[in-house]
């Protein structure tokens, strides 16, 4: 079966500081990738996906960055983090584009 | 741009009555995502249904897809506490090269 992780659970960040987040999927080939964020209460902000190693599509201008360096290796960065990056992110994966979607447990990142 | 509606923002309402959340559009669907979130954590994939005037249950939970596939429901039958959370409708159109789209979610609060 396919399982994903995704960590840290919290992170404390000071405006101005660098972000990696990493999430890592077991147990598929080749899966679609993707990063969400998520205002509290609120519905899902498409950031990223990935339909391969090496191919990143941005729904968002913003200033945060992805890569995908493995197969089942998805990172969501920052160079110089704002406050507007707080939120609750989330990693998922599937099986093709417009297929369900199995999530990650999350990242609460909180900037100071 | 597609839109997908979620109707009502916010329902609290006690254990053991009956509640119904709508997902709405006015585009076609190939199929349609139903996810349960609970808070802190992930969304966790409830049912998809993809077949137009498609009925299907999950013990107290019965989603039903729109004869036209534009647009779905989610009815609890006698709500319990362990149902609180925020649904989540996601759907696919037709083709192979669109993400999903999702709702803004309906958060659920079910009081003893």
């Amino acid at each position: 079966s396919q399982t994903i992780h995704q960590w840290p659970a919290t992170l404390v960040q000071p405006v101005g500081s660098p972000l990696s987040l990493e999430c890592t999927v077991e147990g598929t080939s080749n899966p679609n990738l993707y990063w969400y964020r998520q205002a509290a209460g609120r519905g899902l902000q498409l950031l990223f996906y990935s339909v391969g190693i090496g191919q990143i599509s941005s729904e968002v201008p913003q200033n945060l960055s992805a890569s995908r360096p493995q197969d089942r290796q998805f990172i969501l960065s920052s160079k110089k983090l704002l406050l507007s990056d707080s939120g609750f992110y989330l990693c998922a994966w599937s099986f093709r584009v417009g297929s369900e979607q199995y999530f990650g447990p999350g990242t609460r990142l909180t900037v100071t | 741009t597609q839109l997908l509606e979620q109707s009502p923002q916010f329902l609290s309402i006690q254990e053991g009555e009956n509640l119904t959340v709508y997902c709405n559009s006015s585009s076609v669907f190939s199929s349609l995502q139903w996810y349960r979130q609970e808070p802190g954590e992930g969304p966790v994939l409830l049912v998809t249904v993809v077949t137009g005037g498609e009925v299907k249950k999950l013990k107290r939970l019965t989603f039903q897809f729109g004869d036209a596939r534009k647009d779905s429901s989610l009815h609890i039958t006698a709500a319990q506490p362990g149902d609180t959370g925020l649904y989540l409708c996601a759907a696919a159109l037709d083709g192979s090269n669109y993400q999903l789209i999702w709702g803004a979610g309906t958060k659920l609060i079910i009081k003893p």
